[in-house]
């Protein structure tokens, strides 16, 4: 079993629906959960840094983590074509990052 | 502009050319690692670096040296490279608490 899980998608959806990511994960000693944005030919740019349970928001981008559940979400509001990107989700472990495959998400115009 | 940077960013190369990616950063950051990226696998660490001198295995060191002997630079070596070090790797660096910070990787083709 993979310490982390991520569903590959591809997810498609209209421009200005509400997008919902997703990552399980089996390590209960996993601190830092973290959602990167990876653009085409491009390294992982972060997006999302959360430290406890409960819910971040930063614009359009909210990040919900419960540590009970082990389960992290990535929530986009009002989407747009520029979303469109694939969505790593990482947790911190020691000294290592820990990624899910990653979601390839399309936004469309 | 605080940045980490990756040369080559595109190689080809034939099996068994010794081959040296190079990874500097401008953060004076400490600690630096070195990923590869496959489809369906997504990111694994190769090796990692806490300071100069100091290094250590991650997920797949199988295949690779690397060494640090000044704190912005983190070259990744290849002695020996096979086809299935075909990949997208990228080199990364932290500072502190912070989180890891991503260059804009090296796409290599081994045939």
């Amino acid at each position: 079993q993979k310490e982390v899980e991520q569903d590959p998608g591809p997810l498609s959806v209209p421009e200005g629906a509400i997008v919902s990511l997703n990552c399980t994960y089996s390590n209960s000693a996993f601190q830092y959960f973290m959602w990167y944005r990876q653009y085409s030919r491009k390294g992982p740019e972060l997006l999302m840094y959360t430290y406890s349970s409960g819910n971040k928001e930063d614009g359009r981008f909210t990040a919900q983590v419960d540590k009970s559940s082990k389960y992290i979400s990535l929530f986009i509001r009002d989407s747009q074509p520029s979303d469109s990107a694939t969505y790593l989700c990482a947790m911190d472990y020691g000294n290592k990052l820990v990624f899910g495959a990653g979601t390839i998400l399309r936004v469309k115009s | 502009e605080a940045q980490v940077t990756q040369n080559p960013r595109y190689l080809i190369t034939v099996t068994g050319k010794k081959l040296t990616v190079t990874c500097s950063q401008n953060m004076n950051h400490e600690y630096m690692s070195w990923y590869r990226q496959d489809p369906g696998l997504g990111l694994r660490q190769i090796y990692y670096s806490m300071n100069v001198e100091v290094t250590d295995k991650g997920d797949v060191p199988e295949g690779y040296k690397v060494s640090r002997k000044e704190k912005r630079n983190f070259p990744l070596i290849l002695e020996s490279p096979s086809p299935n070090q075909t990949s997208l790797y990228f080199c990364a660096s932290k500072g502190g608490t912070d989180t890891q910070y991503f260059g804009p990787g090296t796409r290599l083709t081994v045939l």
